[in-house]
This record gives structure tokens, sequence and C-alpha cells, in this order.
């Protein structure tokens, strides 16, 4: 069935370091590829998201190119802020569901230290 | 504008009681979908529903279940409940335009505690 990894956390950095989560997909066909995070007692934001291959999607300073051939879609940040600390999630949309519910991967806890 | 907003915010229940989580989705977008966030896990789908009519539904107990309104919010209910039952439950919506593209857009959640 379809499927998200994502690294393991947490992730700890310094601010203004760069930031990569890697995420890597299993489905068939061709699902659309989301980030999502999630603040401290809150519920989940959309970060980004991409919906067909080498598309990028960006907003915050963050982004993540979809591959198709590496099945991966990465996040990244040039230089990151304290405000940044938050739980990131990839998701996938399943195709093979009803409409496109969305599978997500478990999460990778980001802290950032001043 | 408005978000997805959810209520109540917390709830505290017993083992075999019933709960009702409530969901109103965005203006305008006719799909709502449930999912349930175990601490420490992503979430996990639950249903879907769009016009009233469940689109789909993930590997839970019939103990869960939900339903639309015509003014396309939704309840989600939970029978006997469990202690494993404990978890923050997402409500989502979307336009539902596009079967497979929709972006879905999520409410702060309710959390829900059993003892």
């Amino acid at each position: 069935g379809n499927s998200v990894t994502q690294m393991e956390g947490p992730v700890t950095l310094s601010e203004e370091a760069f930031l990569t989560i890697n995420c890597t997909y299993t489905a068939t066909g061709y699902p659309s590829l989301f980030w999502y995070v999630q603040y401290p007692g809150e519920g989940l934001q959309l970060l980004l998201k991409a919906t067909k291959a080498d598309d990028k999607g960006s907003n915050k300073g963050f982004e993540a190119t979809y591959r198709k051939e590496t099945t991966s879609f990465h996040l990244e940040k040039g230089s990151v802020q304290v405000s940044d600390s938050a739980v990131y999630f990839c998701a996938l949309s399943d195709l093979g569901g009803s409409q496109g519910n969305l599978i997500f991967g478990k999460g990778t806890k980001l802290s950032v230290k001043p | 504008d408005a978000g997805v907003t959810q209520s109540p915010t917390h709830l505290i229940k017993t083992r075999g009681q019933q709960v009702t989580l409530r969901c109103s989705p965005i203006s305008g977008h006719k799909s709502v979908s449930w999912y349930q966030q175990v601490l420490g896990q992503g979430p996990q789908f639950i249903f879907q529903y769009y016009e009233k009519e469940e689109r789909g539904r993930g590997n839970f107990p019939d103990r869960f279940s939900a339903r639309q309104f015509p003014n396309y919010s939704s309840e989600l209910n939970v029978n006997a409940l469990l202690l494993g039952d404990s978890a923050l439950y997402l409500c989502a919506s979307s336009l539902a335009r596009d079967r497979v593209q929709e972006t879905q857009y999520f409410g702060p959640g309710t959390r829900l505690l059993v003892l």
C-alpha cells in the first residue's frame, strides 16, 4: 500500500543553520505531496505542496521538490529561525482512497536554538 | 475568513462512555475528513464525507461513526471508549472540486483523554 517514510527526529539546530528533513514515499500512480507543520498544542498547517513530478513547492523560505525518480520530497530551508521549532509531517494524497485522503509520515520534531 | 473550527477543544471521558466531536468546515468547502493523531505519531485517516455521503473510511472499528449535515458541518462519534482512543482528533475540509488533488485544511483539533 501507499506509505510515507520520514527521517527520525528530533532534529536540533542552531539559528541560521541549514535544514533538511528527508521524506520518501511509496505510491501507485502520481500522488500529490505535502508538507504540514504542527506547532505545540495546535493542529496542522499546510506548509507547501507539489502536485506533479519536478514541481517545487515553496513557502516561508521552505522548499521541497517532487522527485519521481527517487520517490522523494525532502524539505529544505537555508536559514532556520527559533520560530521554526515545530513538528513537520510529510504526506501524500492516497490515490487508492476515495478522494485523496492523506497518508502521513510519523513526523520530525525540529528544535532551533538561539 | 474563518478556518476550520472544532469543538470541544478538550474532553475527558471514562472507558465505555460515548463521545461526539464537532467540526465546521471553511465556508464553501463541501468535504470534511476526520483523522486521529496519537501522541508522537502522524494523523491516521478515519472518515471522509462529501455532500453528506461517506466517501471513504480508514481502518477503524465500527465504534467510530460520523455524519455530515446539510450545512456541511460534521460530527464524529465514538462509542464504548477505550484507553487507546485517547488522541487528538483532527478535522480537515476541502473544496472537493478535484477528486485527487484537493488540499485539505485542518482545524485545531479536539484532544480526547480516556481514563
